[in-house]
């Protein structure tokens, strides 16, 4: 089956303007993470949603960023105001729940390359 | 805190010879750790877990409790080993991700 998609593949925008990606996780997946991956700075957790459960936010920069994800399935990252530090490779990942003994992989989307001007 | 530290971002060897990513950890509880690799324009992939005991494309690596750590370790490098590796280590929750290795292997 399809695996991980995010649109789009590659956004700029200039200072200051909003954005919005995209990420449609593996049919069955209820779990889904947004990592953010920099230059020289590895992977950067972001937030992570499991089913019904309220998102853990705790990686995410600012309040200029958000997420959601609707019925379950395709999640949204919204960067307000972006600014040029916001530049970067955005990746999204789903799995299965996890189990208490044996995690689940994960499954990477391409990722969305922003470039903020 | 979880923690992943992965001390060398480049690493470069020759072909044929071994290769050692190191890779470091803290976390008070019983860490459950994973090689990922991104080989150039693919996708971050899983390479190998360390509870399933694996050998995935020759690389093993064994996790040493009393030196946290989960080196990563191939016996012969091979061209096609040039990559990007991540330590990563899976939480409570999520998974804490060390910031890389960029290996490259000379011919």
């Amino acid at each position: 089956g399809a695996g991980v998609s995010q649109s789009p593949s590659n956004k700029v925008t200039e200072k200051g303007k909003d954005v919005e990606l995209r990420c449609d996780p593996i049919s069955g997946h209820t779990a889904l993470y947004w990592y953010r991956q920099s230059l020289g700075q590895g992977l950067e957790f972001l937030i992570y949603f499991q089913g019904n459960s309220a998102p853990d936010k705790s990686g995410l920069p600012s309040d200029r960023f958000s997420a959601e994800r609707t019925g379950g399935s395709v999640s949204t990252l919204t960067i307000q105001r972006t600014q040029q530090e916001d530049s970067a490779v955005y990746l999204c990942a789903s799995s299965l729940d996890r189990p208490v003994i044996n995690p689940y992989e994960q499954y990477f989307g391409p990722g969305t390359r922003l470039t903020v001007t | 805190a979880q923690r992943v530290t992965q001390p060398e971002k480049l690493l470069s060897v020759f072909k044929g010879a071994p290769v050692e990513l190191k890779c470091n950890y803290s976390y008070s509880g019983s860490p459950e750790l994973f090689w990922y690799v991104q080989y150039s324009r693919q996708r971050l992939q899983l390479l190998l877990r360390h509870i399933s005991r694996e050998s995935i494309k020759g690389f093993t690596a064994d996790l040493n409790k009393g030196e946290t750590s989960f080196h990563l370790k191939k016996p012969f490098a091979q061209e096609e080993d040039s990559a990007m590796y991540y330590c990563a280590l899976q939480g409570a929750q999520k998974l804490v991700f060390g910031q890389g290795t960029r290996l490259t292997i000379n011919p």
